[in-house]
């Protein structure tokens, strides 16, 4: 496709269980980030890829949280024993070169994490 | 820690009206950003402001980036309902490794 895709786009899970969200990048855009956003908080940011590694992953609230890149494309967010506090949505976005500059973020359209 | 200050937080107007918003930080940063989101949907970059007192205008809505570039504001001129959305505005951590989010203006433009 040509943009960000993201799935689930929902996903309702019992607290205790893992989870894990996939994103598939923009074809070639070798930046991949993490965000999350929950009511009234904003986006939080989580992880930043650049190709396959990982050169700023501060954001990850937990070790619970890990996340991991293969062949410079697909991107998934694992949460190991959810929380309720995991709820809210995950947004990943891609873009063309490494970000910080005047570059564009693609987002995706995020997956909503239900801990229930 | 960089952080980017929006306000107001929410605002609900009328059609026709103008309005401004405003995105505030101690920080300097080399460019800020802004950004729209609609429900169910990712933020949409509508523009990148990168030199100091720089003006951008893109249809009726005018961008203006801070001359010391701490803070940045968003000004609508005759508001429509399909302005309606979550406005964000976001600038560059100083490792370069990621966009910082302000907490974003809820518009609510209604006919």
């Amino acid at each position: 496709g040509a943009g960000v895709s993201q799935s689930p786009s929902n996903k309702v899970t019992e607290k205790g269980k893992d989870v894990e969200l996939r994103c598939d990048p923009i074809s070639g855009h070798t930046a991949l980030y993490w965000y999350r956003q929950s009511l009234g908080q904003g986006l939080e940011f989580l992880i930043y890829f650049q190709g396959n590694s990982a050169p700023d992953k501060s954001g990850l609230p937990s070790d619970r949280f890990s996340a991991e890149r293969t062949g410079g494309s697909v991107s998934t967010l694992t949460i190991q024993r959810t929380q309720q506090e995991d709820s809210a949505v995950y947004l990943c976005a891609s873009s063309p070169t490494r970000q910080g500059w005047n570059t564009e973020a693609f987002f995706g359209q995020g997956t909503r994490l239900t801990v229930v | 820690t960089q952080l980017l200050e929006q306000s107001p937080q929410f605002l609900s107007i009328q059609e026709g009206e103008n309005l401004t918003v405003y995105c505030n930080s101690s920080s300097v940063f080399s460019s800020l950003q802004w950004y729209r989101q609609e429900p169910g949907e990712g933020p949409v970059l509508l523009v990148t402001v990168v030199t100091g007192g720089e003006v951008k205008k893109l249809k009726r809505l005018t961008f203006q980036f801070g001359d010391a570039r701490k803070d940045s504001s968003l000004h609508i001129t005759a508001a429509q309902p399909g302005d309606t959305g979550l406005y964000l505005c976001a600038g560059a951590n100083q490792a370069g490794t990621a966009l910082i989010f302000g907490k974003g203006t809820t518009l609510s433009v209604s006919s």
